[in-house]
């Protein structure tokens, strides 16, 4: 069946540091790709999104790229703040299908 | 701002008892979800309703249960709680075009004792 892998975490970095969190899938066809962050005590947010190959989708400095060839969509930001401290998850959705399947998540900390 | 709101937001309660967790949307929304997340982060899918009247199971098997009666509402009910029910449950809706995202409320944190 269809899965994403994420890097796992924790991952620390320093402000202003730059961040990529690796995530890969397996599915058959061409899946819509998604990045959610979780704050602390909090539900999931949308961060950004990608439907189709080559497609990039950004948000709050954010960017991630939907490459089919290596059926990959990492998360990048160049800068990263504290307030982006957060658990960030990647998820796949197939055409049709009402299941979001997501990764195990990466949990993120941003020190001053 | 959110608009799919879940109560309560924290619970504790003895094992036995019958508890109910709320969830609603003001979107339209026909699509609905009830997801458990482990303490561990990982998201399981429990239950998921297409519109009114629809119920379905998800992939991880969870003696709660469900029911849709209005668009808006999408209320998990477990009948009788017990330790391993303690866990995060969030519930998310979506439009039915194909590959809309999901949109999350902020969870409840139920607790079992």
């Amino acid at each position: 069946g269809d899965s994403v892998t994420q890097m796992e975490g924790p991952v620390t970095l320093s402000e202003e540091a730059f961040l990529t969190i690796n995530c890969t899938y397996t599915a058959t066809g061409y899946p819509s790709l998604f990045w959610y962050v979780q704050y602390p005590g909090e539900g999931l947010q949308l961060l950004l999104k990608a439907t189709k190959a080559d497609d990039k989708g950004s948000n709050k400095g954010f960017e991630a790229t939907y490459r089919k060839e290596t059926t990959s969509f990492h998360l990048e930001k160049g800068s990263v703040q504290v307030s982006d401290s957060a658990v960030y998850f990647c998820a796949l959705r197939q055409g049709g299908s009402e299941k979001l399947v997501f990764g195990k998540g990466t949990k993120l900390t941003v020190n001053p | 701002e959110a608009d799919i709101y879940q109560t309560p937001r924290y619970l504790v309660i003895g094992t036995g008892k019958k508890i109910t967790l709320e969830c609603s949307q003001t979107m339209g929304h026909d699509k609905m979800y009830w997801y458990q997340q482990d303490p561990g982060m990982e998201l399981h899918l429990i239950h998921y309703s297409y519109g009114v009247n629809s119920t379905e199971k998800g992939d991880l098997s969870s003696e709660s249960t469900v029911s849709r009666i209005r668009t808006e509402h999408f209320p998990l009910t477990l009948e009788s709680a017990r330790p391993s029910h303690t866990s995060q449950y969030l519930c998310a809706s979506s439009k039915t075009e194909v590959n809309s995202p999901l949109h999350f409320g902020n969870g409840t944190r139920l607790t079992v004792t």
